[in-house]
């Protein structure tokens, strides 16, 4: 069974700073990393995912990805108050399956 | 407008009664999953549906059990209720087609069982 870890488990920035959240996976296999981001007392929801090894960009945030090192990143420029969430990486051998989740680390921004 | 819903969003049972959780989607989606959600223990799955009738144990079933008849609605049924049962139950649902399918949550059911 996969295991998923996420570090740190918590974090305080201040707000503009540059935040970086790490994930961990064990499975070689899998094909399908994810990240979601929950504010508080609401769904999950998707924020980013990516297939290949390399990096992708979508405005202030940065999902990068190294299967050989079991390990996938998301980094968020200019942090804002907004982003204050639970962020949770998910990993999948196939689309439609099983997803495993990590346990998330909370972000708190401080305007 | 693409949805996910659960009924009820709060739920207070007794130890020992029948709790049944409800869940919809409007998307055609054939794959649906319930999980449950504890502080510091992340999402855990508890039963995936990949379509109608078609049912399999995710990684925490003890105590639970699934229904799904139409594609649209899932439910999850707590046959005598446990107090460590009470969580944050949320039901998902994703397409099959293409290979990496989003899981679409619903906004959850808060079940409290005393």
């Amino acid at each position: 069974q996969q295991n998923v870890q996420q570090s740190p488990e918590s974090l305080i920035v201040p707000e503009g700073a540059r935040t970086s959240l790490n994930c961990t996976f064990s499975d070689s296999a899998s094909q399908y990393f994810w990240w979601y981001r929950q504010h508080s007392g609401k769904a999950p929801k998707a924020l980013m995912s990516i297939f290949s090894n390399g990096e992708k960009e979508e405005g202030r945030f940065t999902i990068h990805l190294n299967k050989a090192s079991l390990h996938f990143s998301l980094h968020i420029r200019d942090s804002q108050p907004s982003d204050s969430a639970l962020y949770l990486c998910a990993v999948s051998n196939t689309g439609y399956q099983n997803f495993y989740f990590g346990k998330g680390t909370s972000l708190n921004v401080i305007p | 407008d693409m949805k996910v819903t659960q009924m009820p969003r709060y739920l207070i049972k007794r130890m020992g009664e029948n709790v049944l959780l409800e869940c919809g989607q409007d998307m055609s989606h054939e794959t649906m999953y319930w999980y449950r959600q504890d502080p510091g223990l992340g999402l855990q799955l508890i039963y995936i549906s990949y379509d109608v009738d078609s049912n399999s144990e995710g990684d925490i079933p003890k105590g639970y059990r699934v229904s799904r008849k139409k594609r649209e609605h899932f439910s999850l049924i707590l046959d005598s209720a446990k107090t460590n049962q009470t969580s944050v139950y949320f039901c998902a649902s994703s397409s099959s087609l293409g290979n990496y399918a989003e899981q679409f949550f619903g906004p959850g059911t808060r079940l409290t069982v005393l």
